[in-house]
């Protein structure tokens, strides 16, 4: 799997949008971009992923790139629960196993 | 419909016995992953089952283990454990193997194994 690259942490004030970004410049043609967080003391969960064109869902939207060296996944009111590490993982079509990178660790002030 | 479920959640071991984990993956899902996540290393890829067979396994040593039932529930085993081995280890299950680039995988909330 490719490499992203994320800035290690964010901070945002509660209700206002947060944009955390990624970098993955040697991404292929095939791959998707996935976006997962990790509250505290909890697995993973899965929060968005798209391939080209952006995508929008009930917890997040995703922009990404018209080259797709880059993406952005947008929170649109941060609360105090979305308080955690955000990891942006590429996922070729072959599908192997996830490669996880240190994330963003995201604070929320009140 | 339920999600991921892993037992125990918390478990204290002593260096030199082994230890099993347990998986029940979501229903119909027939991918089950495992994923070991220290402070110093991160989440790190342990292996992953399909249909009863090893699909992947990751760079670990040969004390860890793991195996899938017909069920699809998994069980990874961790033997002569070290001081090393303290982390939370993590279940995933997807309903193709591999993961799969266009579908999300859903964790289980883990458990916390400590080796004293």
């Amino acid at each position: 799997d490719a490499k992203t690259t994320q800035p290690n942490s964010m901070e945002s004030n509660e209700e206002e949008p947060v944009h955390l970004p990624c970098n993955h410049s040697t991404i292929s043609g095939t791959d998707y971009i996935h976006w997962y967080r990790q509250l505290p003391s909890q697995g993973p969960e899965y929060v968005i992923h798209g391939l080209t064109s952006n995508v929008n869902n009930r917890m997040a939207s995703l922009a990404i790139a018209e080259d797709r060296k880059s993406s952005t996944l947008i929170l649109h009111r941060a609360t105090l629960r979305d308080a955690a590490v955000y990891y942006c993982i590429l996922r070729d079509v072959d599908g192997q196993n996830f490669v996880f990178g240190p994330g963003t660790r995201l604070s929320v002030l009140p | 419909k339920a999600g991921v479920t892993q037992t125990p959640r918390y478990l204290i071991k002593t260096r030199g016995q082994q230890v099993t984990l347990s998986c029940s993956p979501i229903s119909g899902h027939r991918s089950v992953s495992w994923y070991q996540q220290t402070p110093g290393q991160g989440l790190q890829f342990l292996f992953e089952y399909f249909s009863e067979t090893q699909r992947n396994k990751g760079n670990f040593p040969g004390r860890f283990s793991g195996r899938q039932f017909s069920n699809s529930r998994s069980e990874m085993n961790v033997s002569t454990l070290e001081l090393g081995d303290s982390a939370l280890y993590l279940c995933a299950s997807s309903i193709i193997p591999g993961q799969g680039a266009n579908t999300e995988a859903f964790f289980g909330q883990g458990t916390r194994l400590t080796v004293v």
